[in-house]
């Protein structure tokens, strides 16, 4: 079943601006992924961030983790055409199993 | 280099006629996992294994099969593919018990008639 849904669905920004996309969940997670998908493409992971985490950065992207609120965010700065992809969150209540949101386009504009 | 292979990248088929997606991975990883993925929904999971000779349903497995004869390879079979299997294919890859960062395949693209 689908744990994660992304919000919004659909972004655009210019190229230099940030992005943000948020996720939401159900269950209780061990941790919490998110991948980047060229278009029609294989997914790519991008970060993980555990349960017991709040934040967490890698280059210019950076996770925060509210397990209270059952919600993660993701913010991608200063943002650049490579950029332009679908982002998934991914949630994994155990160690075998991952449960992916439909996903947030993201379009950077030059 | 590590990576996931997927063949075919693309097929067109017709209802009924049975066929095979393969799925191999080089990086010895215990976990592997089938997903479709259609517009809207993200990717839903079929299949997938903890291991040779060992697997199980996910979330929408009606209408396909797979085996795990050996740890590297994981192919996915429609016996008697409908329309509504049209879909893009993912294979994934994992190793257990480093938080399943899966490892995706470049994807096959169905198309049931």
């Amino acid at each position: 079943s689908q744990q994660g849904e992304e919000d919004p669905q659909a972004l655009s920004i210019q190229e230099g601006e940030n992005a943000t996309m948020n996720c939401s969940y159900k269950t209780s997670i061990n941790n919490l992924q998110w991948y980047r998908q060229n278009s029609g493409r294989g997914l790519v992971h991008l970060i993980l961030i555990r349960s017991n985490e709040r934040e967490k950065h890698s280059g210019r992207l950076r996770v925060t983790l509210d397990t209270s609120k059952k919600s993660s965010s993701l913010l991608i700065t200063a943002s650049r055409a490579a950029d332009t992809a679908s982002y998934f969150c991914a949630t994994a209540p155990n160690d075998y199993k991952l449960s992916f949101g439909a996903g947030t386009t993201v379009t950077v504009r030059a | 280099e590590a990576q996931v292979t997927q063949n075919p990248r693309y097929l067109i088929t017709v209802t009924g006629k049975k066929l095979t997606v393969t799925c191999s991975q080089n990086m010895n990883h215990e976990y592997m996992s089938w997903y479709r993925q259609d517009p809207g929904l993200g990717l839903r999971q079929i299949y997938y294994s903890m291991n040779v000779e060992v697997t199980d349903k996910g979330d929408v497995p009606e209408g396909y099969k797979v085996s795990r004869k050996e740890k590297r390879n994981f192919p996915l079979i429609l016996e008697s593919p409908s329309p509504n299997q049209t879909s893009l294919y993912f294979c994934a890859s994992s190793r257990l018990g480093r938080e399943n960062i899966q490892y995706f395949g470049a994807g096959t693209r169905l198309s049931v008639l």
